[in-house]
């Protein structure tokens, strides 16, 4: 099975800056990756999906980018209603994993 | 609005079974992959399992093969969750999820089930 491996875990940052997150896959998934939001109590919300493209609805101070095994998603600036956790998932193969999640925090 | 809606979730004793449900309310649950993910209490996300638009094709996380099963009913648009054997480390939020990374993917809110004696 295919596992992702997310960094850094938990992020702290301040209001406007640029915030990176990113997830290695244990082996090739092309462009088959998904980025989700989560705040407390809710469903996942996804961002990105093929890597790249960008959800409709979705910000454009989010995106997202990778192939192959390395993947970033990247808020341009960080503002107060981005607080929650990001999730990457794998969908290679209909054999999907997830990422164990960065938390991020406003410092 | 198409919304997806589980139901069956509850306290179990570890051993036991529990059938979870999701509703489709919408017009085109026989087109998609249809999904389960799950969230242990202050965890992250795990998928489970899924299956084929037709059912002829499902798939499982290995740490419940052998003992969930997944069918639908396109019918009643319909998703289900059998899960048998279950065990402390099962309790968790299960989502049923539509199309997963796609999207055309919903989520439902999700059903609780807890595992203990």
């Amino acid at each position: 099975d295919i596992q992702m491996t997310q960094s850094p875990s938990t992020l702290s940052a301040s209001v406007g800056d640029r915030v990176t997150i990113t997830c290695r896959a244990s082996q090739n998934i092309n462009i088959w990756l998904a980025w989700y939001q989560q705040k407390p109590g809710k469903a996942p919300n996804l961002l990105i999906y093929r890597a790249s493209s960008l959800e409709s609805g979705v910000p454009s101070r989010f995106s997202g980018s990778g192939s192959g095994t390395e993947f970033t998603l990247t808020i341009s600036s960080l503002q107060p209603d981005d607080v929650a956790t990001y999730y990457c998932q794998q969908y290679n193969s209909y054999r999907y994993s997830f990422g164990q999640g960065t938390k991020l925090e406003i410092k | 609005e198409v919304q997806l809606v589980e139901s069956g979730g509850g306290l179990v004793q570890p051993g036991g079974s529990l059938r979870l449900s999701c509703a489709d309310s919408g017009f085109t649950f026989s087109m998609y992959w249809m999904n389960w993910v799950r969230q242990a209490p202050g965890k992250g996300l795990e998928w489970v399992a899924n299956i084929k638009e037709d059912g002829s094709e499902k798939n499982y996380v290995d740490s419940v093969k052998g003992r969930f099963s997944i069918s639908r009913d396109n019918a009643k648009k319909s998703l289900y969750l059998q899960m048998n054997s279950l065990r402390a480390e099962d309790t968790a939020m299960y989502y049923c999820v539509r199309d997963l990374a796609s999207p055309r993917g919903i989520w439902g809110q999700g059903t609780m089930v807890t595992v203990s004696s």
